[in-house]
């Protein structure tokens, strides 16, 4: 089984849909939990770290279920900016912090 | 806004060949890190770094490479001979000892090809 399983989608969406993704993950060890936002050959950029309680900034909520290992994170009004590969990222615990991403999950969001 | 940089954005390289990619994280930081991402796939852990000395490496991080630290600011990956399996981008990453959510911030990368 993958450490972090996502959808690898595309999704194709228009403007100002809501958009949902879906992530798993293996090791009920991890400890810290990520989405990260990949533009075409760039770097990851944190887009927001998800709480036991769920989080919310500003279009983005994310949600975070331990016993279930799963994490999600809703666009809501998405944007032509929206438009990258989100990753999922767990950080497991002990050690130095290693980050485990998952393959990504493509948005594609047209006028 | 402090940033992680890294040089070269990309390198051309014939199989065999030792290559260098240096990374300047950002000047408070104490933890520093290597992943890679090969076209089309998700991003790797290579290796962490922290007190002048590697804290974790994965199985991708062999005998062919290293890291150093070799001034107070340069934080370098060694590929000693290189493989054409090693073409990837390279993305050097830090991160602050005070980071309560352990969050890393990202070089722009290096790219690159063994031929």
């Amino acid at each position: 089984r993958k450490e972090v399983e996502q959808d690898p989608g595309p999704f194709n969406v228009p403007e100002g849909a809501t958009v949902a993704f879906n992530c798993t993950y293996s090791n009920s060890a991890s400890q810290s939990f990520f989405w990260y936002r990949q533009d075409c050959r760039k770097e990851p950029k944190l887009l927001m770290s998800v709480y036991s309680s769920g989080n919310e900034d500003g279009r983005f909520t994310a949600q975070l279920n331990r016993a279930s290992q799963y994490i999600s994170l809703l666009i809501r009004d998405s944007k032509l900016s929206d438009s990258a590969t989100y990753l999922c990222v767990v950080n497991i615990a002990g050690g130095y912090n290693k980050l485990i991403f998952g393959a990504g999950t493509r948005l594609a969001v047209h006028p | 806004e402090p940033e992680v940089t890294q040089t070269p954005s990309h390198q051309v390289t014939q199989m065999g060949q030792e290559v260098i990619l240096r990374c300047v994280p950002i000047s408070n930081h104490l933890y520093f890190y290597w992943y890679r991402q090969i076209l089309g796939q998700k991003v790797e852990f290579l290796v962490s770094f922290y007190n002048n000395e590697i804290s974790e490496k994965s199985e991708i991080f062999d005998d062919q490479f290293s890291v150093e630290r070799p001034d107070g600011s340069n934080f370098t990956l060694k590929i000693r001979s290189t493989k054409l399996e090693d073409s990837a981008m390279y993305f050097c990453a830090s991160r602050d000892r005070r980071s309560g959510a352990n969050v890393l911030t990202f070089g722009a990368g290096s790219r690159l090809t063994v031929l």
